[in-house]
């Protein structure tokens, strides 16, 4: 049974980097056959798909065009994690943020979610 | 980016009778490559994540009550609940995987009539 674990601060300041963790058990990071996911919700935006990282043979990321310049999703193969990063974030980057595992093409797999407020 | 657009965007339902949800693609979803209708059916509760419960737009995920169905191909797709529960009051939002950014629709809440 694969869980993902969620793990971050809940409020951020306007300006600053948003940083989440998102621990895998029951799979790994590296595996050739899934992929890893950050999505957020909010009341304004509904479910909003953030980006992704895989490994096939190597590493690749895909980003949302609204994120593409502020975001990086990492994986952390020695921790068997990976990670999310909003920088320069407004109140509007306020919501909920899940970490998903994709396999076989399905988003089977999500974190507790963890609410991120953008305040001062 | 794919649009998804659902209906209702929300509907009562006695206990035991049939819901039923739908959702629009902006463009086709369907992947030859596949041979598969590349969209998802997600079930939220208060305070949860979506859960999946059809996938490949009419695949049942294991675990998911047979009263649950989905159908449809290219832009138009329907999710059925053939006799409601009361656990069933929730939203539901359909995902297209055609391609990336994977896009949802926004939601139907269901509730009990």
């Amino acid at each position: 049974q694969v869980q993902l674990q969620q793990s971050g601060p809940g409020l951020v300041k306007p300006s600053q980097t948003l940083s989440l963790t998102c621990a895998i058990s029951g799979d790994s990071v590296s595996s050739n056959s899934a992929a890893w996911h950050w999505i957020r919700q909010s009341p304004s935006r509904g479910l909003e798909w953030l980006g992704r990282t895989y490994y096939m043979s190597k590493w690749y990321n895909d980003y949302a065009v609204s994120v593409k310049s502020r975001i990086t999703i990492n994986p952390d193969t020695s921790k068997n994690q990976f990670s999310l990063q909003l920088n320069s974030v407004t109140p509007e980057d306020t919501a909920v943020y899940y970490c998903a595992r994709e396999w076989n093409r399905q988003l089977q797999y999500w974190g507790q979610g963890t609410l991120v407020t953008v305040s001062s | 980016d794919i649009v998804m657009t659902q209906s209702p965007d929300s509907l009562a339902v006695s206990l035991g009778e049939r819901a039923t949800i739908n959702c629009k693609s902006s463009q086709g979803v369907f992947h030859s490559s596949s041979n598969k209708n590349h969209l998802t059916w997600y079930q939220q509760k208060p305070g949860q994540p979506p859960k999946l419960l059809i996938y490949w737009a009419s695949t049942r995920e294991s675990g998911v009550p047979d009263r649950f169905s989905g159908s449809g191909s290219g832009t138009d797709f329907t999710l059925t609940i053939s006799s409601l529960q009361a656990e069933d009051v929730a939203v539901y939002y359909c995902q297209q995987y055609y391609t990336t950014p994977y896009t949802f629709g926004q939601g139907t809440k269901l509730e009990i009539k």
